[in-house]
């Protein structure tokens, strides 16, 4: 069965610190690779997407991953965070064709000011 | 164009009592799911649906009924409810796009509680 593995549980950072957090995935064949994003208290919003073609994708608030298919990871930077970052994010797979995503257990950004 | 629509955003329930959570999506997507969130434990996939008639068993299907009498409904059935089932329930509808991957579209979520 597929399952997708982030590192970080909690993760505490200063304004303007960089950001990466890691996603690791087991399926072996070919997958589509999400992010998204959970403020306090509301939904979730799409961060960015992989399906195919170049692996470094870039995503809305300044977010970007990049799939390394030879570590099975997808993992999220941001150069520069902000107070506004604080938030949950998971990270997702589906493999190509699939109906229906797999999530990772998310990992809590608290970001001080 | 809503997208994917579910109600109710809130509810409290007595254990035992039983209810269902409605998801809607005009966005004629084949495939529905749902899922819960619980803190620690991410988004756990719940039941999903590849179309109209068909559903199968996600991770964590006990306690939950659905079906898809139609494309764009996929009701989640709580016979019984129990403690253990106090969640934030969110559906969502995909679809396979033309660069081989699967888009997913998520409703606002339902916040039940049950006591």
């Amino acid at each position: 069965a597929q399952s997708v593995s982030q590192h970080n549980h909690h993760v505490i950072l200063s304004e303007a610190a960089s950001l990466e957090l890691g996603c690791n995935y087991s399926y072996g064949g070919t997958v589509n690779l999400f992010w998204y994003v959970q403020y306090p208290g509301q939904h979730l919003q799409l961060l960015l997407k992989y399906f195919s073609g170049d692996p470094l994708v870039k995503g809305i608030k300044g977010f970007e991953a990049e799939f390394i298919k030879s570590k099975f990871s997808f993992n999220l930077r941001k150069p520069s965070v902000q107070w506004s970052d604080t938030a949950e994010y998971f990270c997702a797979v589906i493999r190509q064709a699939g109906t229906a995503l797999i999530f990772g257990k998310g990992t809590t950004l608290s970001v001080s000011s | 164009n809503a997208g994917v629509t579910q109600t109710p955003k809130f509810q409290v329930l007595k254990t035992g009592q039983s209810m269902t959570l409605q998801c809607a999506q005009d966005m004629n997507h084949e495939y529905m799911s749902w899922y819960r969130q619980d803190p620690g434990m991410g988004l756990r996939l719940i039941h999903y649906s590849v179309g109209a008639g068909i559903t199968d068993q996600g991770e964590v299907p006990n306690g939950y009924n659905v079906s898809r009498s139609t494309t764009e409904d996929f009701p989640l059935r709580l016979l019984s409810a129990a403690p253990s089932q106090t969640s934030v329930y969110f559906c969502a509808s995909s679809y396979p796009n033309n660069l081989g991957g699967t888009e997913a579209f998520f409703g606002q979520g339902t916040r039940l509680t049950v006591v």
